[in-house]
């Protein structure tokens, strides 16, 4: 069975454009996370998906938006993007939103703001 | 902050020897995991504690939680080169579908 998977592996934008990234969860999991972890720091929650709607958001501004899809797949996008912006996104599904459990995690999108 | 706190943000130690972390949080939770990250990879789930158990094992793995200190602990005996990475603690808090990392506790085991 294949695991979360994530696109682009690495992506390299310059200050002011937009990123789009991409993940798609395991087959049957309808809860998509995204997590933003900056270099040597903690993951910071972004966003959840459920059932193509967003269930909850972290402290991000609105430039950080997201959705996920009828085939249960999220994409996430970054708008005028910032140095500080430069990080590993990690995307994670789980089963059901009943109680959390488990998170099964993607291998990240590594995004660098030049 | 809804983060938990990882202590110490780094360990060494010598292959064999046990390896202990703690996380402290800030709220009532659901429940308490660890997960483990290599070198920038993605997060794989070690192993999950109720609000209402007070130890758990896996393996080498035991996890503690002290819900009146608002703590637990990640004990990984017999340690191995192999475990060298970054260990997380995450809450599930209560009300909450979503889990918050701590910082992290970055272990190297030497051989």
């Amino acid at each position: 069975e294949a695991g979360v998977t994530q696109s682009p592996t690495h992506l390299i934008k310059t200050r002011g454009q937009q990123a789009t990234l991409r993940c798609s969860p395991i087959s049957g999991h309808t809860s998509v996370y995204w997590y933003q972890q900056a270099l040597g720091l903690g993951l910071q929650f972004l966003l959840w998906y459920d059932e193509g709607e967003e269930r909850n958001r972290g402290n991000f501004p609105p430039r950080f938006s997201g959705r996920q899809f009828p085939n249960y797949s999220s994409e996430l996008n970054v708008n005028a993007l910032e140095l500080e912006d430069s990080a590993l996104y990690l995307c994670a599904s789980s089963p059901t939103r009943a109680n959390t459990g488990e998170l099964f995690f993607g291998e990240g999108s590594r995004l660098t703001v030049l | 902050s809804q983060q938990g706190e990882e202590d110490p943000q780094a360990l060494s130690i010598q292959e064999g020897e046990n390896a202990t972390m703690n996380c402290s949080y800030k709220t009532s939770i659901n429940n308490l995991q660890w997960y483990r990250q290599n070198s920038g990879r993605g997060l794989v789930h070690l192993i999950l504690i109720r609000s209402n158990e007070r130890e758990k094992h896996s393996g080498r793995l035991r996890v503690t939680l002290d819900t009146s200190k608002k703590s637990s602990s990640l004990l990984i005996t017999a340690s191995r080169a192999a475990d060298t990475a970054s260990y997380f603690c995450a809450t599930e808090e209560t009300g909450a579908n979503n889990l918050f990392f701590g910082t992290g506790t970055r272990l190297t085991v030497i051989p």
